[in-house]
Formats: structure tokens, sequence, C-alpha cells
């Protein structure tokens, strides 16, 4: 049972213009999310993260958007580069309940291509 | 500042031995968590320790268990190794892992191939 789900396996961009992706997940007790962005044999890199108290978080070019009545988040790249290109993770955790000490929950990622 | 280290980068084993994993969490931070990344499940959490206590621990037998030491450095063990462990184990670390920390900074992992 996919708590988290990511159901654009792979996106495909020009350089220059926006990336978008998206993530949904079940759980309304999740209250913490994150975007993660990883290489070929390297750990995941955090991106930018949002807690459920807002419905928006910008970080230069990485806006992530939350819409908790639909359990659906958002990264968007503006404008997305070429370097950009790797496997985007979103993540949940619940804080409130006090048992996510460490324990993200990932979605299954979406593999990003921005072209020259 | 040094980030999460983790040993070896690649790892070759056949089924039925065991296997050590090494993590050196970023100075200062106290808690590290693992995890297993696979083709078919993603990432999954395995365990979170903080002051050499488990405090979490996800969904995986008891072949998979861990540790803590005082300078926080964190092993991980597989014991009866199966062909379906092969997989990329990462650690991560965090200041104290609690509920206002969830931003995780992740080692490069290590590679473990069961044959």
């Amino acid at each position: 049972d996919q708590q988290v789900k990511q159901n654009s396996p792979s996106l495909s961009v020009q350089e220059g213009r926006i990336s978008i992706l998206n993530c949904d997940y079940t759980n309304s007790m999740f209250d913490y999310f994150l975007w993660y962005k990883k290489y070929p044999a390297e750990g995941p890199t955090f991106l930018i993260s949002i807690s459920s108290i807002k419905d928006k978080n910008e970080d230069g070019r990485f806006t992530v958007f939350l819409n908790k009545s639909a359990k659906h988040l958002s990264l968007h790249i503006v404008p997305s580069q070429p370097g950009d290109s790797a496997v985007y993770f979103c993540a949940v955790t619940e804080r409130a309940g006090g048992t996510s000490y460490g324990k993200l929950t990932f979605g299954q990622g979406t593999i990003l291509t921005v072209h020259p | 500042k040094a980030g999460v280290t983790q040993t070896p980068r690649y790892l070759i084993k056949t089924r039925g031995q065991q296997v050590t994993l090494s993590c050196s969490p970023i100075s200062g931070h106290r808690s590290v968590s693992w995890y297993q990344q696979t083709p078919g499940q993603g990432l999954q959490f395995l365990f979170e320790y903080f002051s050499e206590t488990q405090r979490n621990k996800g969904n995986f037998p008891g072949r998979f268990s861990g540790r803590q030491f005082s300078n926080s450095r964190s092993e991980m063990n597989v014991s009866t190794l199966e062909l379906g462990d092969s997989a990329l184990y990462l650690c991560a670390s965090s200041l104290a892992g609690g509920p206002t920390n969830e931003k995780l900074f992740f080692g490069s992992g290590t590679q473990l191939s069961v044959l």
C-alpha cells in the first residue's frame, strides 16, 4: 500500500521552461513534506521543504506547493537547467505523532531530463 | 564541514554470509538513520539511532540490525544474506532526528550485491 505516489516515472523539459513534478499522499496525518534530488551512485540531496501550515515555499528557482485538501504537493523549477537532470523524490513525515524519528516515507521518484 | 561518510562504497557477498556497513554522520549530528533502496521497493526506512539507542524501526526482518557508538558513528549488520538483500544502503544523519528535525543529510551509500 503506497502512501506516497509520484505517478509520472519521467518528465522531459526544454531548458529555460518550467518543470512541474507532482506527488500525492494518502495519510492526512502527514504534516511535513520534502523534495530530494538524486544523481546516480549518490545519496539524495535535500532541495526544499514545506510544513502543513503553509501552502507555498520558495527557494530560488524551486517552489513547492501544498494542497492539503487534495493531499497533493508539487515542485516547480523555473527556469529549468540541464544540470537539474536527476531523479526527484518527494518525501513525507508525521511530526505531530512523535513516531517520526529519522523516518521519511518516499515516493518512487520522477526522472527529470532537461534538454539544452 | 564533511558530509555523511559511508564505507565501503561497494560490497559483493554470497548468500548466507553476513555483512557490516559503516556510517559516520556529519559532525554534531546525533541521529543516524538507515535506508534501503531497490528498484522495486524504492527508498525504505530501516531504523534510526540517537544517543546509542534505537528509537524507530521500519518493517524489516530481524536479520537487519544496527548500532550506534558514543561518537554517533553507526553500523548496520545484515546476517544470513539473501539475494533480495542486494540494494543500495543509505545512511542519513540529522541534528536530533526528532519531530522538528526531519531534514536528513544522506551519504553516497553502500552498493551491496549478493550472489
